[in-house]
């Protein structure tokens, strides 16, 4: 059974990066079906859920313009592992942080995510 | 973007109602919607599909429908685990977006 588990630090101070890592069991990405993407998304304490971005596992990327400028998600299929990392952080990236199989091809769907890590930007 | 509004954004019912949740796109997005359902402390889960279509595992009393510009969840009978947040979102492009959330209480 695909499991997906975020891994980070909890508290990052402003301006520095924020640095997350998923670690996939149960699946590979790289012998993944053609269809997956490994992606993330964020939810803001009490608000609504973000679409991150994503990668393939041949290293394609797709990123929210909103952070396009800030975001790199990054894969090491030999640990089976994907990461993000978002630059120059704001207390506006407090959030909860989900690592995310999207099923890319029609119909187009996130159907795994992880369980989910909670990253308080603060001094 | 693709801006999603979800309605109501609360919703007080009872076991056993049936009830139903609306979806509206910014702009025509075919059936690129899908439906997830969060509870307090945890991931949110896929329930529907392509607009209409039941995640597997997902019971029966759930169900979707829509295409276009407004879409609609409903839960045909209220169970207890069902109170909980719903979601939509559309795959129709780039950067994938989502509604605000409807949340679900006990009346």
């Amino acid at each position: 059974q695909l499991q997906l588990q975020e891994s980070g630090p909890g508290l990052v101070k402003p301006s520095e990066t924020l640095s997350l890592t998923c670690t996939v069991s149960g699946d590979s990405i790289s012998g993944s079906s053609s269809s997956f993407y490994w992606g993330w998304v964020r939810q803001a304490p009490g608000k609504g859920l973000e679409w991150i971005g994503n990668i393939y596992h041949s290293g394609s990327t797709d990123y929210n313009p909103s952070l396009k400028s800030r975001v790199t998600i990054s894969v090491d299929t030999s640990k089976n592992q994907f990461s993000l990392r978002l630059t120059s952080v704001t207390a506006a990236d407090t959030a909860v942080y989900y690592c995310v199989r999207r099923f890319g091809s029609w119909p187009d769907y996130f159907d795994h995510w992880g369980q989910g890590t909670l990253v308080i930007v603060s001094s | 973007d693709i801006e999603m509004t979800q309605s109501p954004s609360s919703l007080s019912a009872s076991v056993g109602d049936r009830v139903t949740i609306t979806c509206r796109a910014s702009q025509s997005i075919s059936t690129y919607l899908n439906w997830y359902q969060q509870k307090p402390g945890k991931a949110p889960k896929l329930l529907i599909y392509a607009a209409s279509s039941l995640q597997s595992g997902v019971p029966s009393r759930f169900s979707g429908s829509g295409s276009g510009t407004l879409f609609t969840l409903t839960i045909s009978s209220l169970q207890p685990e069902d109170f909980a947040t719903y979601f939509c979102q559309q795959s129709y492009s780039n950067p994938l977006t989502f509604g605000g959330g409807t949340k679900m209480e006990i009346k």
